[in-house]
């Protein structure tokens, strides 16, 4: 299995920019996660959703922040516009069934950077 | 680098000793603990998990002891390498909620 696959790997903007980024979970995963991670906070659980469905989302930010998953295979993170403070590496990851008391699989994240 | 805390506990181990990293946890309904390990620049990677229902479970040179009675919850490495170098966060987890972490321990390993 190809594990979680995040793109890109690495993507430098400016400030005012949108910025999508994209994720594939595993294969026959129901759940997938999308993360934050910073030096200041750690790692943050920004939404999760269950067969495709956003479940909950009190971890994103602020309204600039959006997410998606159309279908079992595909989640995108949006930022619209971006701001320097939103540098970071965020993670997506999946597990197999429902969202809770199951094992995550990371993927290798996405390290944003927002001039 | 970005990847862990400006305060983030660390442990230094010399290459061959054992190590024991610890993780208190906050909520006495969680009842499913994980182990990750992020190594620089790449995201975490599962290790061992283990339910309310056991106190020890053991994989490839690690084990995992959870005490419930003190919400206490270690992951030992023995023979450790410097492959074992890397932060590790302990995750918890109860019936309706996903995994919360920690903030996570910096292991080093002294060749």
């Amino acid at each position: 299995d190809a594990g979680v696959i995040q793109s890109p790997r690495h993507e430098v903007t400016e400030m005012g920019q949108e910025v999508t980024l994209r994720c594939k979970p595993i294969s026959g995963h129901n759940s997938l996660f999308w993360y934050r991670q910073t030096m200041m906070r750690g790692l943050e659980l920004l939404i999760y959703f269950n067969n495709n469905v956003p479940i909950d989302d009190s971890g994103m930010p602020e309204d600039r922040f959006s997410a998606k998953m159309p279908n079992a295979s595909f989640s995108t993170l949006k930022i619209q516009p971006s701001e320097p403070r939103d540098s970071a590496v965020y993670f997506c990851a999946s597990s197999q069934h429902g969202p809770t008391q199951e094992t995550q699989y990371f993927g290798p994240g996405t390290r944003l950077l927002v001039l | 680098g970005e990847s862990v805390g400006l305060h983030l506990p660390t442990l230094s181990v010399q290459e061959g000793d054992n190590s024991i990293i610890n993780c208190a946890y906050s909520n006495s309904a969680s009842d499913y603990f994980i182990w990750y390990k992020q190594e620089s620049g790449k995201g975490p990677q599962f290790i061992i998990d283990i339910r309310s229902n056991m106190d020890k479970r053991q994989g490839q040179r690690v084990t995992v002891l959870l005490n419930k009675t003190v919400k206490h919850l270690s992951l030992q490495i023995a023979a450790t390498q410097p492959g074992d170098s890397a932060v590790y966060f302990c995750a918890e987890a109860s019936g309706n909620t996903p995994l919360v972490f920690g903030k996570g321990t910096r292991l080093s390993v002294i060749a």
